[in-house]
């Protein structure tokens, strides 16, 4: 199985800030990287697919990057309603996630 | 509007069953892939696995090979997870979710999940 580790596992951050997450496979996954935000007792949301392209209905403030085991989500402007955990997964083969990372208010 | 609905979900003692549904609502299940995802309590986010259009294709995490069986209804816009042989890491959330058309095992749309717990 492809392992997923996101770092950090956890940041405070105050509305307003840049903030990023990486995300790296164990082995190459070419572009087949998605990323979710999931909000407390809620279901995930898928934010970006394909490592760089933004879902529809997602806000711009969101991108992503890289390719082969090297990935970033950026949120440019973190929102009251950005706090929350994000996880990456791959679809290259069998699908599997990273561990989270839990953003929190600063 | 896309909506999925789980159901089913509840306690079961270790070495039960249970099968939980889906019902699809606001497209139609016959044109995607679709997909169960489980999460323990506290915990990250885990595939469980999907099944083609036709139902002719279905994949497993390893962890639950032989026990579980994805099937689907098209007729009925619904899906179906059938869970034997009921472990106490089994117990988890349960989200059926439908995947994108443009990338594969990437799911689009997710359900509220519904609670398994299985406990003696």
């Amino acid at each position: 199985d492809i392992q997923m580790t996101q770092s950090p596992s956890s940041l405070s951050a105050s509305v307003g800030d840049r903030v990023t997450i990486t995300c790296r496979a164990s082995q190459s996954i070419s572009f087949y990287l998605n990323w979710y935000r999931q909000k407390p007792g809620q279901a995930p949301n898928l934010l970006i697919y394909a490592a760089s392209s933004l879902q529809s209905g997602v806000p711009s403030r969101f991108s992503g990057s890289g390719s082969g085991t090297d990935f970033t989500l950026t949120i440019s402007s973190l929102q009251p309603e950005d706090f929350a955990t994000y996880y990456c997964q791959q679809s290259y083969s069998m699908p599997t996630f990273g561990q989270g990372t839990k953003v929190e208010i600063k | 509007e896309v909506q999925l609905v789980e159901s089913g979900g509840g306690l079961v003692q270790p070495g039960g069953s249970l099968r939980l549904s889906c019902a699809a609502s606001g497209f139609t299940i016959s044109s995607y892939w679709m997909t169960w995802v489980r999460q323990a309590p506290g915990k990250g986010l885990e595939w469980v696995g999907n099944i083609k259009q036709d139902g002719s294709e279905k994949y497993y995490v390893d962890s639950v090979k032989g026990r579980f069986t994805i099937s689907r209804d098209n007729a009925k816009n619904s899906l179906y997870l059938q869970m034997n042989s009921l472990r106490a890491e089994d117990t988890a959330v349960y989200y059926c979710a439908r995947q994108t058309l443009v990338t594969p095992s990437t799911p689009d749309y997710w359900g509220q999940g519904t609670l398994v717990t299985v406990t003696s």
